[in-house]
């Protein structure tokens, strides 16, 4: 079984500055990993993945991630946030072997003050 | 359609009333999931399909909740006897064959049981 955990349920961040969100999983077998966006009543929108490869991952919006398979981490950063960074983000991972679901963390609130 | 389409957006049911919730893939995605988000949480996986046939319903919380897909396109997950515990956004997310591909998530059903 796999778990996702994202460490803050909470970042509040001044706009231009940067953000870092945690995301550490558990599984026991190999997965692919995910960061998902959420703005309000809205569906969840794929911001990047890491399949394999190179462990920096570039993405929309100008975010990116780090795998770090010793850490079993995946943090999402983005150098200078804009108000409309202002949203929901969930951290996934799906394994490799078998099976197409997503497991997620609980989520990230981040607010971006002008 | 270009996305993702769910039905009804909103959904306030009594307690121990019935309810059917809508779930319109895109054209021509094979595989097509339903997920659980409860207010402040990650979604949780309920039950995928691969065409017509469900392959995982290991999510799907107890024998009131069943989901089908007889043709291979739309989808209906229904839920007998609402509960409050049931009260939560419904996501449903479909991807164009198994594998690392991407799952594209429609808005979602908010169920309030009263």
């Amino acid at each position: 079984a796999q778990s996702v955990t994202q460490l803050d349920s909470q970042v509040p961040v001044f706009e231009e500055a940067p953000v870092e969100l945690r995301c550490n999983y558990s599984s026991s077998v190999s997965v692919y990993l995910f960061w998902y966006v959420q703005y309000p009543n809205q569906g969840l929108q794929l911001l990047l993945k890491y399949l394999s490869g190179s462990t920096l991952v570039k993405g929309i919006n100008g975010f990116e991630a780090e795998f770090n398979k010793s850490q079993t981490s995946f943090h999402l950063r983005k150098p200078s946030v804009h108000i409309s960074d202002t949203a929901e983000y969930f951290c996934a991972v799906r394994m490799k072997a078998a099976g197409n679901k997503l497991t997620f963390g609980g989520g990230t609130r981040v607010l971006v003050k002008p | 359609g270009a996305g993702v389409s769910q039905s009804p957006r909103y959904k306030v049911a009594k307690r121990g009333q019935d309810v059917a919730l809508r779930c319109d893939p895109i054209s021509g995605h094979v595989s097509l999931f339903w997920y659980q988000q409860a207010l402040g949480q990650g979604p949780e996986f309920l039950t995928y399909f691969q065409n017509e046939a469900q392959l995982d319903k290991s999510g799907l919380p107890s024998d009131r909740f069943f989901a089908e897909r007889p043709e291979g396109s739309v989808s209906t997950l229904k839920i007998q006897r609402t509960q409050q515990e049931d009260s939560a956004v419904y996501l449903c997310a479909s991807s164009l064959k198994t594998g690392t591909t991407e799952a594209f998530f429609g808005q979602g059903t908010r169920l309030t049981v009263v």
